[in-house]
């Protein structure tokens, strides 16, 4: 089944305790991406990547890290949490389209993460 | 990218055919209408797309107007499980999804 899986789903964590979210998917899409969402602020992009060691900033990627050694998985990295950071986080895959063709995202279920 | 402007929210009969309109004044000719929904809280899920023509899929369809400036996505026969909410999106890049902005949505509730 064509999918894309995150890891841990629920997270309670405290300030300045280092976490990694996974994410891997199963598609071989070369396009992946972080998005948090908040309430009132809809879903926002935090980094994509376009494939293997390419990845690039979104619109909000201060506080967050990323890396793409493998075109399967996708990490995300809050080296030093924050309570500003509590949010629902997706990622999401893609591949490129072909003129017309059908090229959605596929995303994860989520993660909720807690920062106290 | 076209900023999009949807209500905020809307009641349907389950049963009967839910009609979310799109307003997208701004589109350029070379960008695509996109639609999304998000059901509570999990990832969202790709429901159609379209340039110019109207789109039919197994999920819904999609009328576009003649001068592009806005949409209607249409469940035909809408049930409970299509409570959610429905992002429409217009962009350009059909090919490369590194920038690609949900707004609010329509909060879209179905009713028994």
């Amino acid at each position: 089944e064509a999918q894309v899986t995150q890891n841990p789903r629920y997270l309670i964590t405290v300030t300045g305790k280092k976490l990694t979210v996974t994410c891997s998917q199963n598609m071989n899409h070369e396009y992946m991406s972080w998005y948090r969402q908040d309430p009132g602020l809809g879903l926002r992009q935090i980094y994509y990547s376009m494939n293997v060691e390419v990845t690039d900033k979104g619109d909000v990627p201060e506080g967050y890290k990323v890396s793409r050694k493998e075109k399967r998985n996708f990490p995300l990295i809050l080296e030093s949490p924050s309570p500003n950071q509590t949010s629902l986080y997706f990622c999401a895959s893609s591949a490129p389209g072909l003129a017309g063709g059908r090229t959605e995202q596929y995303f994860g279920p989520g993660t909720r993460l807690t920062v106290t | 990218d076209a900023k999009t402007t949807q209500p905020t929210s809307m009641d349907c009969a389950e049963g009967r055919a839910a009609n979310l309109p799109c307003n997208h004044s701004t589109i350029s000719g070379n960008e695509y209408v996109y639609w999304y929904r998000q059901i509570h809280s999990q990832g969202p899920q790709y429901i159609i797309h379209g340039l110019k023509n109207n789109e039919t899929n197994e999920m819904a369809s999609l009328i576009i107007t003649e001068d592009r400036k806005s949409s209607t996505l249409i469940l035909p026969h809408a049930t409970l499980r299509d409570t959610a909410v429905y992002y429409c999106i217009v962009r350009a890049d059909l090919y490369n999804f590194n920038k690609f902005y949900f707004g609010s949505g329509t909060k879209l509730n179905v009713k028994p």
